[in-house]
């Protein structure tokens, strides 16, 4: 069974406060890696998919990191606010089976103003 | 543009009923197709993929069963429902090049009892 790690489960932040949270992963057979953003009552929607060692990719104010040798990415926020409150997932396909994503079970982020 | 539709959005059946759940994509031919569900207090669990009409592969062998009768179709079933079989229900599709992400339809909430 391939193991998805997200790490914190939950976290709670003032506004204005930077945060970043962790997605771990076996590093053989590594494929891709997906970003997801899971807004309460609305389907997840897509933030970053990467799939080289060390991209970084960035859409405003979050951005994500990669290390596919050591098995991990992180994921940043700055000057978070209420609205970057969500539940962001981590994914990955893994070659020799690069047509399913294997989901974390999610770091669940609270912005309070 | 391509969309994905899924329905219906809530459902309440009793045990032992039969459930169907569908799925259509629209704007795109030959997606990569999905069924993923959420457990309370789980992350997401695939069910079933499919890359092509009539080609199904599960993941978790259960009470629940996927068919695609054509390109852009995807359907959920099950002959006799279990409380287990309760959770959200989410319908999803990809391209298949290895930077595409998912884009996942609006939900089904299933409730047995």
């Amino acid at each position: 069974i391939l193991n998805v790690e997200q790490s914190p489960q939950s976290l709670h932040v003032q506004e204005g406060d930077s945060t970043n949270f962790t997605c771990s992963f076996p590093s053989s057979n590594f494929y891709a890696l997906h970003w997801y953003r899971w807004e309460t009552a609305k389907s997840p929607e897509a933030l970053f998919v990467m799939t080289l060692n060390g991209d970084e990719k960035k859409k405003g104010r979050i951005s994500a990191t990669l290390n596919t040798k050591e098995g991990y990415s992180y994921l940043y926020i700055k000057g978070s606010q209420p609205e970057d409150s969500a539940t962001y997932l981590c994914a990955l396909s893994f070659s020799g089976g690069y047509n399913k994503l294997i989901f974390g079970a999610g770091t669940r982020l609270a912005v309070h103003p | 543009s391509q969309t994905i539709h899924q329905w219906p959005a809530t459902l309440v059946q009793p045990v032992g009923s039969p459930l169907s759940l569908e799925c259509t994509v629209e704007g795109t031919s030959n997606p990569n197709l999905y069924w993923y569900r959420q457990a309370a207090g789980r992350g997401l669990q695939l069910l079933f993929y499919s890359v092509g009409i009539g080609q199904i592969s599960s993941e978790v062998p259960q009470n629940l069963s996927a068919s695609r009768p054509q390109d852009r179709q995807f359907i959920l079933s099950s002959k006799k429902l279990l409380l287990s079989d309760s959770g959200f229900y989410l319908c999803a599709w990809r391209r298949r090049d290895r930077e595409s992400s998912y884009t996942f339809g609006s939900g089904t909430r299933l409730t047995v009892v």
